[in-house]
């Protein structure tokens, strides 16, 4: 079955521009997107399409993605950005999750 | 605006079945999938399958197949998913979402109804 793995844990000082991987099979071609969960809250997505931000993300939070790997990269980092963020795929017909990476923002 | 709420807590013993539902509102129901998604204490979303509401056509996770029966009643715009035979780590938090078709992201998401397996 298809995999996404992601690094379980990030650490960023304010202001600084955090990076979060995403690795898996042509991951590039599946139009990849990242979502933000903060605790107890549901998931909201920051990212679609590959660098597309719904309405209402701010403008820091962009990405990539190129072959196996895509990256969320969150620039001026705030210490309300600090969140699970996890990567999803759809992968013939189904949805899959990375396993989640903790932002720590210190 | 667009809303998906479900329905409330439960507790369950291990071998029950469990039954979340999902009202949309704010959308036309038949024009998007509605995914379930769970989050079990302290872990990761783990994907479950999707129902499309104008057809009734669904599609699950693997590791689900057998024990997870997803449905929908057009008529009161309401997504169903139903795990049967229940085990303790089962236990998780289930969400319902939305999405566009294949290829798009879950956009709008459900506040989550908490399933409690115990003896």
């Amino acid at each position: 079955s298809y995999e996404l793995t992601q690094p379980p844990s990030v650490s960023v000082s304010p202001g600084q521009t955090a990076s979060i991987t995403c690795s898996g099979d042509e991951l590039g071609y599946k139009y990849p997107c990242w979502y933000q969960q903060r605790p107890g809250q549901s998931p909201v997505v920051v990212l679609y399409q590959d660098n597309r931000r719904p309405s209402g993300i701010p403008e820091r939070f962009s990405g990539s993605s190129s072959g196996n790997t895509a990256t969320l990269t969150i620039s001026g980092t705030q210490a309300m950005d600090e969140a699970d963020y996890y990567c999803q795929a759809w992968d013939g017909g189904t949805v899959v999750f990375g396993g989640g990476t903790k932002l720590t923002v210190l | 605006q667009v809303q998906l709420v479900q329905s409330g807590a439960e507790v369950k013993k291990p071998g029950a079945s469990v039954k979340v539902s999902c009202k949309a509102s704010g959308f036309t129901f038949t024009d998007y999938y509605i995914h379930w998604v769970r989050q079990a204490p302290g872990q990761g979303l783990e994907w479950m399958g999707w129902i499309n509401p104008n057809s009734g056509g669904t599609r699950d996770a693997q590791k689900f197949q057998g024990r997870v029966t997803m449905t929908r009643d057009t008529s009161i715009s309401t997504a169903y998913m139903e795990l049967s035979r229940l085990r303790s780590d089962d236990t998780a938090v289930y969400y319902c979402a939305r999405s566009g078709t294949a290829g798009t992201s879950l956009d709008y998401w459900g506040q989550g109804t908490l399933v409690t397996v115990s003896s």
